[in-house]
């Protein structure tokens, strides 16, 4: 276990819908990273967050936007959901952004289905 | 266009047996190199982080190697249990710090250990 925990674990949604995924970092991380992974496929990076900043963005649309709070704890939100957001999101978390090899811990992902 | 390649793209062994799993890379500039094992619909586990001047790094019984100047990683796994089926995801990080958007995932390497 890292200590990142996540919810909820599974979802089912339809298309067009809003969904929120929530993630809780591992004690004293300040940075949170969100990464979608398709089945078979490598994850990939959605955002980052650092000190309740966005602080990188990968090739994903505006649908998709975050949060952190004070406590460093992230949501995800997807708003008018694709068929083609069906895949398990992860969140990652880590301290800070210095010499780049500041590991990073994952939590067991949200498995989200759109019908 | 920084990427990673990983083979084979599946793998199976018998229980015991060794096994050695690679990582190409085009990345640049580098930063390091992760090793995550990643169980089936949960998220990925870091394995080893290696930095451009280490040459291996070992966790049990899984040792990774990197050559810098070929731009190769592989991950060796000594005598293979049936806990060792999973997706084994390679990650370069792209330049010095900074956001973890940097971080380029292989597609990963699925070994199925057979008893």
């Amino acid at each position: 276990e890292t200590g990142v925990t996540q919810s909820p674990t599974h979802l089912i949604k339809t298309r067009g819908q809003q969904v929120t995924l929530r993630c809780s970092s591992q004690s004293g991380h300040n940075t949170v990273s969100w990464y979608q992974q398709a089945l078979g496929q490598g994850p990939q990076f959605i955002f980052q967050y650092y000190r309740e900043e966005e602080n990188g963005r990968g090739n994903f649309p505006p649908r998709f936007s975050g949060l952190q709070f004070p406590n460093y704890s992230s949501e995800l939100n997807v708003n008018a959901l694709e068929l083609d957001d069906s895949a398990l999101y992860l969140c990652a978390s880590s301290l800070d952004l210095a010499g780049g090899g500041n590991e990073q811990f994952f939590g067991p992902g949200t498995r989200l289905t759109v019908l | 266009k920084n990427q990673v390649e990983q083979s084979p793209q599946s793998l199976i062994i018998l229980e015991g047996k060794n096994c050695t799993l690679q990582c190409n890379y085009t990345v640049s500039p580098f930063s390091n190199l992760r090793w995550y094992k990643q169980d089936t619909g949960r998220g990925p586990v870091s394995l080893t982080i290696m930095t451009f001047s280490e040459n291996t790094k070992s966790n049990g019984r899984y040792t990774a190697t990197l050559d810098a100047d070929t731009k190769q990683s592989s991950l060796h796994i000594t005598a293979s249990q049936l806990s060792d089926s999973a997706s084994y995801i390679c990650v370069v990080s792209a330049g010095y710090g900074g956001s973890q958007g940097n971080l380029i995932f292989g597609k990963g390497t699925k070994l199925s250990v057979k008893p």
